[in-house]
């Protein structure tokens, strides 16, 4: 599975967008992009996935550039009930459920 | 649906004792993870079940650690016997197989080893 690079820390005010970048320049065509978060002394949480195509759900929305290189998570109102660290994991289809994950990016809400 | 459950929640145990950590996934889900996460390594994969069969167990550190599925619906992390080295925070995951489907994970449990 490819791996991938996200900053280790970033804030942002309460009531505006969070936007979380995450780079994965060796990507495979199988590769998902998958975004899970961990709020502080909870299990991680599934939020979004994708394969080419942008994607949005209830909690978040999922760029991902046309070259499948990089995409970012964007929570469109930050709440404080945002603060968490969020991971960014790449995964192919045929793996059968093994995800890797990084040190993830600590998004600090403010209010 | 009640997510995963996972017990204890917290174990506090002094070294050279055995330590059973427990997980019932969610209903209906077929594949089984055990995530161990520290300060220093993160959060990594110790073994996953598909169909109650281990598929990877490559994670799992060494000897002293032993994983069963016996059905469905329960699993079992066993250490014996423990060292401080293994205090962290153990979570179990589950989800269906195959394809892209998402991990559900309990809320872990907080082992210490003194």
């Amino acid at each position: 599975d490819a791996k991938t690079t996200q900053p280790p820390s970033m804030d942002c005010a309460e009531g505006r967008a969070a936007n979380l970048p995450c780079n994965h320049s060796t990507i495979s065509g199988n590769e998902y992009v998958y975004w899970y978060r961990q709020i502080h002394s909870q299990g991680p949480q599934y939020i979004i996935h994708g394969l080419k195509n942008n994607e949005t759900n209830e909690m978040a929305s999922l760029i991902i550039t046309e070259d499948r290189k990089s995409s970012t998570l964007i929570l469109p109102h930050a709440t404080l009930r945002d603060t968490a660290v969020y991971y960014c994991i790449v995964r192919a289809s045929s793996n059968t459920g093994k995800l890797i994950f990084g040190q993830g990016t600590t998004l600090q809400v403010k209010p | 649906d009640a997510g995963v459950i996972q017990s204890p929640r917290h174990e506090v145990t002094e070294m050279g004792q055995e330590v059973t950590l427990r997980c019932k996934p969610i209903s209906g889900h077929n594949s089984l993870f055990w995530y161990r996460q520290t300060m220093m390594r993160g959060l990594e994969l110790l073994i996953y079940f598909n169909n109650n069969v281990p598929i990877d167990d490559s994670g799992m550190p060494e000897d002293r650690f032993s994983a069963k599925m016996p059905n469905a619906s329960f699993s079992t992390l066993k250490i014996q016997p423990s060292e401080p080295r293994d205090s962290a925070v153990y979570f179990c995951a589950s989800s269906l197989s195959g394809g892209t489907y998402e991990q559900y994970f309990g809320p872990g449990t907080r082992l210490t080893v003194t």
